[in-house]
């Protein structure tokens, strides 16, 4: 596609419930990463993927998140037992591969609002 | 945890004037530096990269880096209310794990 996508653009769920957000990447693009950005907050690093494999997943809060990208391609953000304090905008971004000379260029996606009652 | 400071505004200036954003980072490893433009309610837009020190220009925007002072920078020439958001300052290291700062709310005045 032109852009990364990303679906739904608002999820509005209960506390102690499973929610999948799902991240489409610009085509040909190997790295993806996963951010959470609260209000009056710079995007928070969540997860980065080059190709299928999760190379960092350092930022990712506690074992509620998973994500997933078994194709290299379209990426999962998993958060199970969702809680008040996961209510965030997760923003998706990809970059063509990562290294220098712009390669690592990040494009974001419109992001999903995340809102947990 | 890598720290990105960035001064949050807002920051007024008239249009037609120069608008200078700040950044200082606390890595000195870091080895790519971008600034985005975040409109109300949209997700960050790029709007330059920098490697090196010194300045690199495009159109109205030049960004600054300062590797040994730890300190990027972003000037907006000509300022327009359309330029009106704030400026997110991110910083790479490796090449694949990036740092925002908080951002600077810039407001152009007609």
């Amino acid at each position: 596609g032109a852009g990364v996508s990303q679906t739904p653009s608002n999820k509005v769920t209960e506390k102690g419930k499973y929610v999948e957000l799902r991240c489409d990447p610009i085509s040909g693009h190997t790295a993806l990463y996963w951010y959470r950005q609260s209000l009056g907050q710079g995007p928070e690093f969540l997860i980065y993927f080059q190709g299928t494999g999760a190379a960092d997943d350092s930022g990712l809060p506690n074992d509620r998140f998973f994500a997933v990208r078994p194709e290299g391609s379209v990426s999962t953000l998993k958060i199970q037992r969702t809680e008040r304090g996961d209510s965030a905008v997760y923003l998706c971004a990809s970059s063509l591969g990562a290294g220098p000379s712009s390669t690592d260029t990040q494009y974001f996606g419109p992001g999903t609002r995340l809102t947990v009652l | 945890q890598k720290e990105v400071e960035q001064n949050s505004g807002p920051l007024s200036v008239p249009e037609g004037a120069i608008a200078s954003l700040n950044c200082t980072y606390s890595d000195r490893g870091s080895q790519s530096f971008f600034w985005y433009r975040q409109y109300s309610g949209k997700s960050p837009e790029l709007i330059m990269f920098i490697y090196s020190n010194g300045d690199k220009e495009d159109g109205r925007f030049t960004a600054q880096l300062n590797k040994a002072s730890q300190y990027v920078s972003l000037l907006i020439r000509d300022s327009q209310p359309s330029d009106s958001a704030t400026y997110l300052c991110a910083v790479g290291y490796n090449f694949n794990k990036f740092y925002f700062g908080s951002g600077t709310k810039l407001n152009v005045k007609p």
